[in-house]
């Protein structure tokens, strides 16, 4: 199953974009890219997915390189509420989500 | 939000009783997951199902099992509860299997005492 790989920990100013990275070198070409963020001990949220071509919605933006071994995803104007555990993910051979780490970003004011 | 319902919310009990916990879905969605989470570990599937009395194991199945009898519930049944499985457990859903997104419930805190 394909893994992905994030840094543990970003801060962004409030306002700002916030850029979160994550590279997924083992992804197989019809493995969708999914992100979702975790705020405290709630239940993990949806934010985005795609495939190859980049996303957007009205959560945010996901852009995905031409090899598919990478992707970010962009929060265009992050606010203090945005702070969570971002998680990108891949499907598993299980139809599952295989969870990371994730990136835990911090919005300051 | 996809209508999901985790039950109960929270629970403490002791060692060696069995555990029920139960999830509840109003969106006739196929596939159902139990995730757990704990910390760092991120969240790990334990069981799903791919429909009504369909399920298969997940990557930390040992000492849970489940069952579907109706599209809309999914139970994951505890045997006999050890401190090892004091966690958070989360419901998942899902329309298909790749391309459709995954909505999750709210949790469901246990401790084992």
């Amino acid at each position: 199953d394909a893994k992905t790989t994030q840094p543990p920990s970003m801060d962004c100013a409030e306002g700002r974009a916030a850029n979160l990275p994550c590279n997924h070198s083992t992804i197989s070409g019809n493995e969708y890219v999914y992100w979702y963020r975790q705020i405290h001990s709630q239940g993990p949220q949806y934010i985005i997915h795609g495939l190859k071509n980049n996303e957007t919605n009205e959560m945010a933006s996901l852009i995905i390189t031409e090899d598919r071994k990478s992707s970010t995803l962009i929060l265009p104007h992050a606010t203090l509420r945005d702070t969570a555990v971002y998680y990108c993910i891949v499907r598993g051979s299980q139809g599952n989500l295989i969870f990371g780490k994730g990136t835990k970003l911090s919005v300051k004011p | 939000d996809a209508g999901i319902t985790q039950s109960p919310r929270h629970k403490v009990t002791e060692t060696g009783t069995p555990v029920t916990l139960r999830c509840h879905q109003t969106e006739n969605h196929r596939y159902m997951y139990w995730y757990r989470q704990d910390p760092g570990h991120g969240l790990r599937l334990i069981h799903y199902s791919y429909g009504v009395k369909d399920t298969d194991k997940g990557e930390v199945s040992d000492g849970y099992s489940v069952s579907r009898s109706k599209t809309e519930d999914f139970l994951l049944t505890l045997e006999s509860a050890t401190s090892s499985q004091t966690s958070v457990y989360f419901c998942a859903i899902s329309a298909r299997d790749s391309g459709n997104t995954i909505y999750f419930g709210e949790g469901s805190w246990l401790t084992v005492v």
